[in-house]
């Protein structure tokens, strides 16, 4: 299956800083990505839509100024949380599109932020 | 409104044995549904993909049904390994929604020797 990954997978940072993700589809591919945030026993929430080339697609009560995404090139989105603060922290996931018959979506393996 | 429930909330089942996992979905227009793994700390990793034609579909010891008319399903797992210890996520794919997914929320299985 297609890989999809995530660098960091985990990251502490002070409040105040900003941190910035990275989600890489390594052997296909993706037009489009997604940002997804779990917080522990919940299940996942989409933030927004990355696609490469244009603006993203935020989900309505998600900051776009606080989280800055990039989709620069078909292989490479990053999701930077500026000005970080301890409620920020969760479990960031990512996914890419791959446009087969069922468009599937393959998910990177998360990346864990503390903000203390 | 678009909602994917999962049941139970979470299980606990002895290494070898059988358990069932059940998903009820509101969801519509219906595209597709799936089921993944979670393990802890980690991403999801899809299991199983059915569209509205499919009415059963397995990988290996995992087997998922699907009844469109009552908008089911379920996700069977046979002979239990303490490697099945996760969450399993029922994920509804909604043409209307476009490529967003809709997630339950997940059931966590624990298998104990």
């Amino acid at each position: 299956g297609a890989v999809v990954s995530q660098h960091p997978s985990w990251v502490i940072c002070k409040s105040g800083t900003s941190v910035k993700i990275e989600c890489r589809s390594l052997d296909f591919q993706a037009t489009t990505m997604f940002w997804y945030r779990q917080f522990p026993k919940q299940s996942l929430m989409l933030m927004a839509t990355s696609n490469e080339g244009s603006k993203a697609t935020y989900e309505q009560g998600v900051e776009k100024d606080k989280f800055l995404i990039n989709h620069a090139s078909l292989t490479l989105s990053t999701l930077t949380v500026t000005s970080a603060h301890p409620e920020d922290s969760s479990f960031y996931i990512c996914s890419a599109l791959y446009t087969s018959g069922n468009n599937e979506q393959f998910f990177g393996p998360g990346t864990r932020l503390t903000v203390l | 409104k678009n909602q994917v429930e999962q049941s139970p909330q979470s299980l606990i089942i002895l290494e070898g044995k059988n358990c069932t996992l059940q998903c009820n979905y509101t969801v519509s227009p219906f595209s597709n549904l799936r089921w993944y793994k979670q393990d802890t700390g980690r991403g999801p990793v899809s299991l199983t993909i059915m569209t509205f034609s499919e009415n059963t579909k397995s990988n290996g010891r995992y087997t998922a049904t699907l009844d469109a008319d009552t908008k089911q399903s379920s996700l069977h797992i046979t002979a239990s390994q303490l490697s099945d210890s996760a969450s399993y996520i029922c994920v509804v794919n909604s043409y209307q929604a476009g490529t967003a997914l809709i997630f339950g929320k997940g059931t966590t299985l624990s298998v104990s020797s």
